[in-house]
């Protein structure tokens, strides 16, 4: 799988955009990239998932740029609740494929 | 409906006994992982069960480690004669099945404690 990196964390302020980068420069043409969240003493959460186009669903926006090297998540109105950490991840859209998480990006959101 | 489950939510055990650790995965679930997730650590997975193939167990750390998967619903992780390293979260997550996306929904986990 290719290899992703983020910022070890970021602050939002509650009621803006968060928007948490994720670059994956060696991804090849049949990974899709991925996005979980973990908060506090939780399981993992899936958010959102995509391949090449933009992505919107009721939690978040994934964009992906052209050359498919990096991605976005934004949270369009970030809530305290929103605070955790955020992990991008690119996998194959394949059976069976277990997750593996680096470190993500430790998001605050504060009031 | 009701998502994963896992029971208990918290153990602590002393070193060198057994733990079993249970999963209830969302019913109808064919795909069922285990993982652990050590301190301010990733993910680690351990154990990955599809309908009734062979498991993959190439995760698992020690051959103090196994799981079963009966019935293909409940999972068991059972870690023998624990050590003080074993201490981590273990997580669950069941996926819908082989044609889904690659959307895992996890328990809350068992956060386990060897003294």
């Amino acid at each position: 799988d290719a290899k992703t990196t983020q910022p070890t964390s970021m602050d939002c302020a509650e009621g803006r955009a968060a928007n948490l980068p994720c670059n994956h420069s060696t991804i090849s043409g049949n990974e899709y990239v991925y996005w979980y969240r973990q908060i506090h003493s939780q399981g993992p959460q899936y958010i959102i998932h995509g391949l090449k186009n933009n992505e919107t669903n009721e939690m978040a926006s994934l964009i992906i740029t052209e050359d498919r090297k990096s991605s976005t998540l934004i949270l369009p109105h970030a809530t305290l609740r929103d605070t955790a950490v955020y992990y991008c991840i690119v996998r194959a859209y394949n059976a069976g494929n277990m997750l593996t998480f680096g470190g993500g990006t430790r998001l605050m959101v504060k009031p | 409906g009701a998502g994963v489950s896992q029971s208990p939510s918290n153990k602590v055990t002393e070193k060198g006994k057994d733990v079993e650790l249970r999963c209830d995965p969302i019913s109808g679930h064919t795909a069922l992982y285990w993982y652990r997730q050590s301190l301010g650590q990733g993910l680690e997975f351990l154990i990955y069960f599809q309908g009734n193939s062979a498991p993959d167990k190439s995760g698992l750390p020690s051959d103090r480690f196994s799981a079963e998967r009966t019935g293909g619903s409940v999972s068991t992780l059972t870690i023998q004669r624990t050590q003080q390293e074993d201490s981590a979260v273990y997580l669950c997550a069941s996926r819908a099945g082989v044609s889904s996306y690659n959307e895992q929904f996890f328990g809350p986990g068992t956060r386990l404690t060897v003294l």
